[in-house]
């Protein structure tokens, strides 16, 4: 069935820095979902994106369909960054479930 | 103003006993969904729902029934809760259609001893 796969598992960025995580799915992608986690455990709708890139603010998110990933940039991270970044795919007939990866841990220091 | 909200937030249950965690919707969406998450596996899907009246079976709902008696209301209900129950539950809604994006609650907390 689908899989989706996200990489690193953990992540610890200085405030300032960037790097990107990695969405890997194992089918053709419809569409990706990213989320952030934060310290209270809500979900915050990052991106969705069916196509291209998306930008807000210090963040990017790409959606690469013909090789069936998606990145989420961060850059000059800060400490409010800090949580667990969820990817999630449509699947089904209609696509209209999610399924997730498991997350990627990001910790921000000074 | 919050459009996904769950209720309770936090929930001591025991063994054997019934819960019903509560999901309202004002996104006038016609999909809602119920979720659990536990470490290591991410959230997964356990019943979800097309609109008023109807639920389907997501990807884990044994031990789970669910009901929609309203576009905006949607309930899960563990009539014999056991241990391996307590999680953290999260409810969300979603268009038919079009977009695939889904809006969550802030989630639940059950516990069951």
């Amino acid at each position: 069935g689908d899989q989706v796969e996200q990489s690193p598992s953990a992540l610890s960025l200085h405030e300032g820095t960037g790097s990107a995580l990695r969405c890997n799915f194992t089918t053709t992608m419809r569409a990706v979902q990213w989320f952030q986690q934060n310290s209270r455990g809500s979900l915050i709708n990052l991106f969705y994106l069916a196509s291209g890139t998306k930008e807000n603010g210090r963040l990017k998110s790409t959606f690469n369909s013909k090789e069936s990933y998606s990145t989420l940039h961060i850059r000059d991270a800060q400490l409010e960054d800090s949580g667990t970044y969820f990817c999630a795919e449509p699947y089904g007939s209609s696509g209209n479930k999610l399924i997730f990866g498991i997350g990627t841990l990001l910790s921000v220091k000074p | 103003e919050a459009a996904v909200t769950q209720s309770p937030r936090n929930k001591v249950a025991v063994t054997g006993g019934k819960v019903t965690l509560s999901c309202n919707q004002t996104n006038n969406h016609n999909n809602m969904y119920w979720y659990r998450q536990d470490t290591g596996h991410g959230l997964r899907l356990i019943h979800y729902s097309y609109g008023a009246g109807s639920t389907e079976k997501g990807d884990i709902p044994d031990g789970y029934k669910a009901s929609r008696p309203s576009q905006e209301n949607f309930s899960l209900i563990l009539e014999l809760a056991t241990p391996s129950q307590t999680s953290v539950y999260f409810c969300a809604s979603g268009l038919w259609g079009g977009s695939y994006e889904q809006y969550f609650g802030p989630g639940t907390r059950l516990t069951v001893l």
